[in-house]
């Protein structure tokens, strides 16, 4: 069981490339999340899901998309990276049903130079 | 949206002294969570605690769901407790999204 799975670790891009970050849960829970976390600011809620096939929008949603095309994986996107994405993104999954606890992942940890 | 506030900001202890973290939130909520961030940047669910009193060792956590706040103790502090703390709240209405505190960071030394 290894809980909330992120990759990449660490990523470095340019202004203007763009990536995916990938969330993996093998906890068979319905809600997923990301969240990005800058000094002094917390954590903010960019996209979330409450089930496979759907998606919402966050506190935080402008230059990110997701998909959740599989119950277990939630896929964050930059199209087009800016140096105010730099930001450690964290994925988080729970199941509301039991426990109501949420689980994070170790984070990924993205500068865009 | 709801607001999450916690206090102090900052907290600097030596090791075997005694805290209290303080978090208030201005509507009612369906849940309560309060989380460590260790220095590695791994968070962790301490408690799941809407209401009433939860202990785990030297940790224990308290909301008073009606007076809108909840404490986080930590006795005899350890080095290991240094990192931050973060209070989540999930507004009532079901909404089952969490809103964060910008969290106490707190450093204890030996």
């Amino acid at each position: 069981n290894a809980g909330v799975t992120q990759t990449p670790k660490f990523r470095v891009l340019k202004t203007g490339q763009s990536m995916t970050l990938l969330c993996a849960q093998d906890m068979n829970h319905e809600y997923m999340y990301w969240y990005r976390q800058d000094p002094g600011m917390g954590l903010r809620l960019i996209h979330y899901s409450v089930g496979e096939g759907t998606t919402a929008k966050g506190e935080v949603p402008d230059g990110y998309n997701v998909s959740r095309l599989k119950k277990q994986n939630f896929l964050l996107g930059l199209e087009s990276a800016a140096p105010s994405q730099t930001s450690v993104y964290f994925c988080a999954s729970t199941d509301w049903t039991s426990g109501n606890e949420q689980f994070f992942g170790p984070g990924t940890r993205l500068t865009v130079l | 949206g709801i607001q999450v506030e916690q206090s102090p900001p900052d907290l600097i202890l030596q090791e075997g002294a005694n805290s209290t973290l303080r978090c208030n939130f201005s509507d009612s909520v369906n849940n309560l969570q309060w989380f460590h961030q260790n220095p590695w940047g791994q968070l962790i669910n301490l408690f799941y605690i809407p209401s009433g009193t939860k202990q785990n060792g030297r940790l224990s956590a308290t909301t008073v769901a009606t007076e809108r706040y909840s404490l986080l103790y930590i006795s005899s502090s350890q080095t290991t407790d240094s990192g931050v703390y973060f209070c989540a709240v999930e507004q009532s209405g079901g909404s089952y999204i969490p809103t964060f505190g910008r969290g106490t960071s707190l450093i204890v030394h030996p």
